[in-house]
């Protein structure tokens, strides 16, 4: 599975925009990107995945360039709340398991 | 739904014994279940991968007569700590993925977690 790069931590002031990069520059052509946050003390949860189309949910978007070699997770007004550490992960449909890099993590600003 | 359920939460045990762990999908069936642990402000580490009804494959350097996986329904795998030492102390995770056919790429469910702590 391909590997994945994502800056270390990241602000966001209360009400903004979240604005989350992720590089996969060797994804391949069947890796799906998928998005999970996990707050302290609790298990990741899902927030949303794709293959090539820009994908949204209740909960965020994410925006996958042409070429595939990254993408965006969006979360269109940050809360207090999101603040915890996002991780990207690219696998393909073949491959079962789900390996988590370093992450990001969130401080979200009152 | 697609909840995963984890039991118990926060586990202390003595050096020397044995902690099960317990990992649920409660909405779904599951013929594979993956074990992680996450040690403080670390990421998770895949353990290993539990197969319903066959052996666990265990990720490279990780010890399969001490982490005893044992997965004997659609939706129950378990996770022992045999002979626990205080560098077992962790944070593990489990996880179940929705089956909905063969390329599925259906996203992985995680439960809460259980932290251990060995003294």
């Amino acid at each position: 599975d391909a590997k994945t790069t994502q800056p270390p931590s990241m602000d966001c002031a209360e009400g903004r925009a979240a604005n989350l990069p992720c590089n996969h520059s060797t994804i391949s052509g069947n890796e799906y990107v998928y998005w999970y946050r996990q707050i302290h003390s609790q298990g990741p949860q899902y927030i949303i995945h794709g293959l090539k189309n820009n994908e949204t949910n209740e909960m965020a978007s994410l925006i996958i360039t042409e070429d595939r070699k990254s993408s965006t997770l969006i979360l269109p007004h940050a809360t207090l709340r999101d603040t915890a550490v996002y991780y990207c992960i690219v696998r393909g449909t073949t491959g079962n398991q789900f390996y988590f890099g370093t992450g990001t993590s969130l401080t979200v600003i009152p | 739904g697609a909840v995963v359920s984890q039991h118990p939460s926060r586990v202390i045990c003595k050096s020397g014994t044995s902690v099960k762990i317990e990992c649920r999908s409660l909405d779904f069936q599951a013929t594979t279940m993956f074990w992680y642990r996450q040690f403080p402000k670390k990421s998770l580490m895949l353990m290993a991968t539990s197969n319903e009804g066959s052996k666990a494959t265990y990720e490279q350097g990780v010890e399969k007569d001490k982490f005893l996986i044992n997965h004997a329904s659609l939706t129950l795998s378990t996770l022992t700590v045999t002979s626990a030492h205080p560098e077992d102390s962790s944070f593990y995770i489990c996880s179940a993925r929705l089956m909905d056919g063969t390329g599925s790429n259906s996203p992985l469910h995680f439960g809460n977690g259980t932290r251990l702590t060995v003294t």
